[in-house]
């Protein structure tokens, strides 16, 4: 199993706060995501980095930023938070072996803004 | 630009009965991979198929990447309620490409 954090677990906030999700790991990968899933959905990618100061927007539009200052370190900032911000957010780091990008995905953080 | 689809979307199945899930690209890919997220829970790596018609197993769950290298199939023999979750088939274009995730096949298992 991969070593991958990411914290808080739960966070229920008040509209208009700025909120900085946060997400380590342990093994090294270059590669780092930020998803957004609805229980049971899709998953979106919002932002994703190839390595330290390398970030880059995914296929869902989003209001939040990242940045990659160390390998280990992804952190993901909402500005002013909005209802519809209310999701879970879900972090990976990938590792490429025998072909192919295997993504290790952390516990994910449920966020509900009031 | 790239697209993952996932056949059937929901499958409500009867303990004991096979399943099966389809994974479908628009493009040539260079691997499969396929992932399970058991409710509330997140998703966890299964398996990568990277060979043209290659086919693996892992007990009772078969998975299959096409000759054309375009599509893909997970099946689970004789369910049991443990098989339970979404399961996500993903892939990449190219070893230097993002890992393009289908939506996701929904098993519920009816004991």
């Amino acid at each position: 199993e991969a070593d991958i954090y990411q914290t808080p677990r739960y966070l229920v906030i008040g509209t208009g706060k700025k909120i900085t999700l946060e997400c380590s790991q342990t093994m090294g990968h270059d590669k780092m995501y930020w998803y957004q899933q609805d229980p049971g959905m899709e998953l979106h990618l919002i932002h994703y980095s190839y390595g330290v100061n390398s970030t880059e927007k995914g296929d869902l539009s989003s209001e939040s930023t990242v940045s990659r200052i160390r390998t280990e370190h992804f952190p993901l900032t909402l500005e002013s938070a909005r209802p519809s911000h209310t999701s879970q957010y879900l972090c990976a780091s990938s590792s490429y072996r025998e072909g192919a990008d295997t993504q290790y995905f952390g516990p994910g953080t449920r966020l509900t803004v009031l | 630009g790239q697209q993952v689809m996932q056949i059937p979307q929901y499958q409500h199945v009867q303990e004991g009965e096979d399943f099966t899930t389809y994974c479908n690209s628009s493009t040539t890919l260079s691997n499969i991979q396929w992932y399970k997220q058991r409710p509330g829970g997140h998703p966890v790596f299964l398996i990568q198929l990277v060979k043209s018609g290659e086919v693996k197993k892992q007990k009772r769950l078969t998975f299959q990447f096409g000759e054309a290298k375009k599509n893909s199939s997970l099946h689970i023999t004789a369910t049991q309620t443990t098989d339970v979750g979404t399961y996500f088939c993903a892939g990449q274009k190219t070893s230097y490409d993002k890992v393009i995730f289908g939506p996701g096949t929904s098993l519920s298992v009816i004991p």
